[in-house]
């Protein structure tokens, strides 16, 4: 069945650092999400993102999709405190439900 | 819109006891969801539904009952409790199915099975 792999599992960052996050599924998909889980908290929708090669920018959070659909990233510019949580990407083949990555773990040191 | 609450926050259970996690939207959304968190395996699906008087099995349904005879309420329900059980369990809905929809979660409940 269709998997989706993350890397890193954990990421500790000074603040102000870079991060990012790599997203890999085993198929091609059709669509992705991006989650953020504060924690102890939900997970709370961030972006999706569909076409092949795309990119899009939340504020300081770069979202890419890979040209062959199967692979995305998310980058944190400049860390913040506020940026700590786990991040997961979700792929989706269409017709099946979204799979879910395992998600990578940011702390971020003031 | 209190979008999507789930009850109780926090349970213990023993193992063989049987109980029933609540789940309700009122996003009038079709599809909703339960997910099962646990420490480096992000969210598994467990059962899910497209509407009201349609359930399906997710990828790790065994153990787990589900119904959906309204379009508000997905409870899930554990037949027989089990150590293995242990988990944060989250309800998630989405208008529908459809690619294009972002998934609203609930706040979890924090089961632990003796």
């Amino acid at each position: 069945g269709q998997q989706v792999m993350q890397i890193p599992q954990y990421q500790h960052v000074q603040e102000g650092e870079d991060f990012t996050t790599y997203c890999n599924s085993s198929t091609t998909l059709s669509n992705i999400q991006w989650y953020k889980q504060r924690p102890g908290g939900h997970p709370v929708f961030l972006i999706q993102l569909v076409k092949s090669g795309e990119v899009k920018k939340q504020k300081r959070l770069t979202f890419q999709f890979g040209e062959a659909k199967k692979n995305s990233s998310l980058h944190i510019t400049a860390t913040q405190t506020t940026d700590v949580g786990t991040y997961f990407c979700a792929g989706k083949v269409s017709g099946q439900n979204f799979v879910f990555g395992p998600g990578t773990r940011l702390s971020v040191l003031p | 819109n209190a979008g999507v609450t789930q009850t109780p926050k926090f349970q213990v259970l023993k193992t063989g006891q049987s109980m029933t996690l609540q789940c309700a939207q009122d996003m009038n959304h079709e599809y909703m969801s339960w997910y099962r968190q646990d420490p480096g395996m992000g969210l598994r699906l467990i059962h899910y539904s497209v509407g009201a008087g349609i359930t399906d099995q997710g990828e790790v349904p065994n153990g787990y009952n589900v119904s959906r005879s309204t379009t508000e309420d997905f409870p899930l329900r554990l037949l027989s409790a089990a150590p293995s059980q242990t988990s944060v369990y989250f309800c998630a809905s989405s208008y529908r199915l459809a690619s294009y929809n972002e998934q609203f979660f609930g706040p979890g409940t924090r089961l632990t099975v003796l």
